[in-house]
């Protein structure tokens, strides 16, 4: 089974502070994605990557950054939290090719006070 | 450019009727097509996926989708629907030549009483 596991299910933050959510996978994909998901706006992609050291810019990018060190490993960085960032955060993973499915983290819950 | 348009933010079934979720796409070429599905506090877990072989796709927990061309449509259904099927469920398209993009319907979350 492939496993997407992520840092925290629930984390609290103040405004101002750096945060990092982590996210790893063990099935070797070379895809990893950052998504944020808030009511009535579906699942909006931040960031994916596409191999280790390469990022790519989603549709929503601004006041985030990534990291991929590792193939196994992406990181979710914001770089000075504000409240609009409050969220749930998806991590996923997929192999390369049109038909595959993405594997999904269970997320975790930002709230930035 | 792909899109993918839930056409309910929100349905509400009995126990035991049949469940329909809309979805319309749009894409220039032929797609892959997703439905996902969320549980409450819970992360996405893929349902069903069409990727142009049958155009009738069955998946988990007895769903099912047709995919239909001439209507741009991917509709999600269930003959009989059970109380654990309330979440909210996510039509999604694949961005060909796009570095395997997804992208995601706002989704429709699915109600079912006794």
């Amino acid at each position: 089974d492939v496993k997407v596991t992520q840092s925290s299910r629930y984390l609290v933050k103040r405004t101002g502070e750096k945060v990092f959510l982590e996210c790893v996978q063990d099935m070797d994909h070379e895809n990893m994605f950052w998504y944020r998901q808030d009511p009535g706006l579906g699942l909006r992609l931040i960031y994916f990557s596409y191999d280790v050291k390469m990022k790519e810019k989603g549709d929503i990018p601004e006041g985030y950054s990534v990291s991929r060190e590792k193939k196994e490993r992406f990181s979710l960085i914001l770089e000075s939290a504000s409240t609009n960032q409050t969220s749930m955060y998806l991590c996923a993973s997929r192999r390369t090719g049109g038909e595959y499915e993405q594997y999904f983290g269970p997320g975790t819950r930002l709230t930035v006070t | 450019a792909q899109s993918v348009t839930q056409l309910d933010s929100h349905v509400s079934v009995s126990e035991g009727t049949p469940v329909l979720l809309r979805c319309n796409y749009s894409s220039s070429y032929s797609p892959s097509l997703f439905w996902y599905v969320q549980h409450p506090n819970k992360g996405l877990q893929l349902l069903l996926k069409y990727t142009s072989a049958a155009t009738l796709v069955k998946g988990i927990n007895g769903f099912e989708a047709e995919f239909k061309k001439s209507e741009t449509s991917f509709h999600l259904t269930k003959p009989s629907a059970h109380m654990s099927d309330a979440a909210e469920y996510f039509c999604v398209v694949s961005v060909a030549g796009g570095y395997n993009k997804l992208i995601f319907g706002a989704g429709t979350r699915l109600a079912v009483h006794p």
